[in-house]
Formats: C-alpha cells, sequence, structure tokens
C-alpha cells in the first residue's frame, strides 16, 4: 500500500534552514508527482509547490520561492523539502502527498505531517 | 490564483441532521475539485474527487455536487466521528488552492 513517512519534529532558531524528508513506498516513486502543503497552527493548508521524481521538475507556488526547495533521491525514494531563513511565520505543519490518477489527480495520499517549530 | 470561498466557517449540527458545506471558485475548474476532512492532529483525508465521486472506503452519506462554478458537500445523515474540519481543494491551476475550512460540531 502506498504510504509517505516525513521525518521528525524540529525545533529551530530564525534565521536557520531546515530540511524534512517524505520516504515513499508501495509504489514506483519516480511516477508521481510529490506536493508540500503548509498548515499553520490552528490555520488551512496552503499548497507549495510539487516535484517530479522521475524528471525533477518542480513548480513553486510564487508566495514560497525563494523559501522552499525541493528535492529528491531516487535511490531511497525519498523526496525533501528545505526551508529558508525560517521566521516565525514558518511555525507549521508541513505535509507532502501524492496524487493518483484513479482519484481525478487529486491528494490521495498523505504523509504523517512534520512539525517545524521556529524559535529562539 | 483561482479563490476558493468556503461557506459557512463553522456549523453545529444535531445527530441524522443533513449538513451542506459549499465552495465558490472564482474561476472555471470543471471537475478539479476535491474535499477533504480532517480530525485534530491528523492529516486531511480524501472524501470526494472529482467534484462527485466518492473516495474508497468513505460512508455512503456523504456526497458531491456541482453547478457551475459551485460546489457542495452533503453529509446526508450526520454521525459522531463526522466531526472535524472540512476543505475543499481545486486542483485545477497552480498554485492550487483550498478553502479556508469549514469545522463542523455536533449540537
Amino acid at each position: 500500500q502506498v504510504q509517505l513517512q516525513q521525518s521528525g519534529a524540529e525545533l529551530v532558531k530564525p534565521g536557520s534552514s531546515v530540511k524534512m524528508s517524505c520516504k515513499a513506498s508501495g509504489y514506483t516513486f519516480t511516477s508521481y508527482y510529490i506536493y508540500w502543503i503548509k498548515q499553520r497552527p490552528g490555520q488551512g493548508l496552503e499548497w507549495i509547490g510539487r516535484i517530479g521524481p522521475g524528471s525533477g521538475d518542480t513548480n513553486y507556488n510564487e508566495k514560497f520561492k525563494g523559501k522552499a526547495t525541493f528535492t529528491v533521491d531516487k535511490s531511497s525514494s525519498t523526496a525533501y523539502m528545505q526551508l529558508s531563513s525560517l521566521t516565525p511565520e514558518d511555525t507549521a505543519v508541513y505535509y507532502c502527498a501524492r496524487e493518483d490518477g484513479t482519484y481525478y489527480y487529486s491528494f490521495a495520499y498523505w504523509g504523517q505531517g512534520t512539525l517545524v517549530t521556529v524559535s529562539s | 490564483d483561482i479563490q476558493m470561498t468556503q461557506s459557512p466557517a463553522s456549523l453545529s449540527a444535531s445527530l441524522d441532521e443533513i449538513v451542506t458545506i459549499t465552495c465558490q471558485a472564482s474561476l472555471d475548474i470543471g471537475n478539479w475539485l476535491a474535499w477533504y476532512q480532517q480530525k485534530p492532529g491528523k492529516s486531511p483525508q480524501l472524501l470526494i474527487y472529482g467534484a462527485t465521486s466518492l473516495a474508497d472506503g468513505v460512508p455512503s452519506r456523504f456526497s458531491g455536487s456541482r453547478s457551475g462554478t459551485q460546489y457542495s458537500l452533503k453529509i446526508s445523515k450526520l454521525q459522531v466521528e463526522d466531526t472535524g474540519i472540512y476543505y475543499c481543494l481545486q486542483h485545477y491551476s497552480a498554485p492550487y488552492t483550498f478553502g479556508a475550512g469549514t469545522k463542523l460540531e455536533l449540537k
């Protein structure tokens, strides 16, 4: 079965960077885009962007350009998102998700989320 | 960016009541609309895809409909386990955008 396993919670200082992971299993990693979504505490969901693991093709929400960087390691079926120049506004749970053509390419599978807390 | 205007922001309903949540898209997005339920501390779960299709394992009391650029999620007989926050998502055009969410509680 499709699973997306995300890395653990991070406590980081303002101005620093953080890199989180999303390990995929149960399917051919290079065949589906991986999406990244942000959810601030008590707030709604925000689309950060996506990466195609096979091609390395990326699309970023303009709002997150310069903030987020997507990479993949095909050998380990893992997608990564790095966030830079962190501020308290970056404190959030970050989800990875995968689309599925069976479900009209909606986000059918989600990781459990990585909580990033930015605090001095 | 395509705006998704979701209403109501919160809703309190009784067991077995019919509940309807709507999302209005600012542009034509066709059937590229999904609905999600999120429980506290959990990831969103897919309920409806393609605007009207029920995801696997989702109870049949959930249904989705479309009228032009207005999309609705209906729960025909509210159950205890249906409490949570519901979001719509348009995935027609990047940046994909979510509705602001509807918090559903039991009265």
